[in-house]
């Protein structure tokens, strides 16, 4: 079984609508990552999350950990075109290696 | 600063043929690390080198191999290729030591074909 489960799989929202996406690990978190990647390129950092609790927003996307619940979910509010792409979370798991979820691709529809 | 580079972007070749990658990372940046992502698998990691020593290794078969050099650079190096080995191989570096992480900084890729 996946050691990250990321949830949805998939999703298309209207442009101007929030939406979350969920990331579960089945072990312990020391630290998540949340990248995006357009389709057949490089990811790109969008925030770290290191404790429990932890809340960090950049523009119109917000990212939090759950260290209890071993999960983190990241919101983005009135979605717009930009937006759109995979998003994957990563859990480190030392020497600078990451654990990755199979990411949820997202689509804003006009 | 130039972000980290990955050659060949695109690469096709046969089964049974064997391929190069190479990954120039950030400057300053000792770590390297490797990943494959299928659309069935997702990301996966291949492994990870600093200072020229392999740190960590995925579960890969030993037709995966890399190598780091002395300036920090990277190549890996797929023998006997695989229709299963079809995938874009990411590379990443990082700026730290051992024992500490932080964000890994990724290139573009290589989208390796195989027919």
């Amino acid at each position: 079984s996946q050691e990250l489960e990321q949830s949805p799989q998939s999703l298309i929202v209207q442009e101007g609508k929030n939406l979350t996406i969920n990331c579960t690990s089945s072990k312990t978190l020391y630290g998540l990552y949340w990248y995006k990647q357009k389709y057949g390129e490089g990811l790109i950092f969008l925030m770290m999350l290191q404790k429990g609790g932890e809340e960090k927003s950049h523009e119109k996307i917000t990212a939090k950990l759950d260290e209890k619940k071993q999960q983190s979910s990241l919101h983005i509010t009135a979605s717009q075109p930009s937006h759109a792409g995979i998003y994957l979370c990563g859990a480190d798991r030392g020497y600078s290696t990451l654990t990755f979820g199979k990411g949820t691709m997202l689509l804003v529809s006009p | 600063k130039a972000g980290v580079t990955q050659t060949p972007r695109y690469l096709i070749k046969t089964r049974g043929q064997q391929v190069t990658l190479s990954c120039s990372p950030i400057s300053g940046h000792r770590s390297v690390s490797w990943y494959q992502q299928t659309p069935g698998q997702g990301l996966q990691f291949l492994f990870e080198y600093f200072s020229e020593t392999q740190r960590n290794k995925g579960n890969f078969p030993g037709r995966f191999s890399g190598r780091q050099f002395s300036n920090s650079r990277s190549e890996m190096n797929v023998s006997t290729l695989e229709l299963g080995d079809s995938a874009l191989y990411l590379c990443a570096s990082s700026p730290l030591p051992a024992g500490s992480n932080e964000k890994l900084f990724f290139g573009s890729g290589t989208q390796l074909s195989v027919l």
